[in-house]
């Protein structure tokens, strides 16, 4: 089955600073990854997704690469402010697997005043 | 739009008790509810896959007897934990596929169970 890593587990970062998570795949079949940022005591939000017949995309602070060949994703949000700090997963999944979502092990973003 | 919520949010119950959830997606239909398990400072653990109208498939090692899925319309699945032991204890979360799309999942805000 599908296996997803994710690096760091922890980041910290001045405000205005750049924050960049990794994910790396396992499945060459797997043709969606989204994002999705969780705050304390709260479920995950979608806060950007890619599929595999594209490699960027940005939607204003945040943008998401992928290497396809490589097997990689991820996550770059610039101008970090306080409200990002949170926990953010990576996940990936496959069409005519169910939509079942494989998820990252999660990194604690913490942006410092 | 794409809006799931649960109910309850908390809950608290007894050794031996049984607890239902609810997942609704508010403003979509959706042929798939996923339901997940979250430990502390952990990632998502999918338990089973809730298919309107149909039996849900759970994941290897997870008690298909001791966590009862239910998905009988398009916008609402339930979670029975049943004989609900301190080990049960967790967050739980759901989520829905969108029938319009093949990708997105949108989750809810998640419940916290607690079994004292």
């Amino acid at each position: 089955g599908e296996n997803v890593e994710q690096h760091p587990s922890t980041l910290s970062v001045q405000e205005g600073d750049s924050a960049v998570i990794k994910c790396t795949y396992s499945d060459s079949a797997s043709n969606y990854f989204p994002w999705y940022k969780q705050e304390l005591g709260k479920g995950p939000q979608l806060i950007i997704d890619i599929r595999s017949n594209v490699g960027e995309k940005k939607d204003q602070r945040i943008a998401v690469t992928l290497n396809k060949t490589a097997k990689h994703f991820s996550l770059h949000i610039t101008e970090t402010q306080p409200e990002d700090s949170a926990v953010y997963f990576c996940a990936a999944s496959m069409t005519g697997g169910g939509n079942k979502l494989t998820f990252g092990t999660g990194t604690q973003l913490k942006v410092e005043l | 739009g794409a809006v799931v919520s649960q109910h309850p949010s908390r809950v608290i119950c007894k050794s031996g008790t049984s607890v239902k959830i609810e997942c609704r997606s508010l403003d979509f239909q959706a042929t798939t509810m996923f339901w997940y398990r979250q430990f502390p400072k952990k990632s998502l653990m999918l338990m089973a896959t809730s298919n309107e109208g149909s039996k849900a498939t759970y994941e290897q090692g997870v008690e298909k007897d001791k966590f009862l899925i239910n998905h009988a319309s398009l916008t609402l699945s339930t979670l029975t934990v049943t004989s609900a032991h301190p080990e049960d204890s967790s967050f739980y979360i759901c989520s829905a596929g969108n029938s319009g799309s093949l990708y997105e999942q949108y989750f809810g805000p998640g419940t916290r169970l607690t079994v004292t």
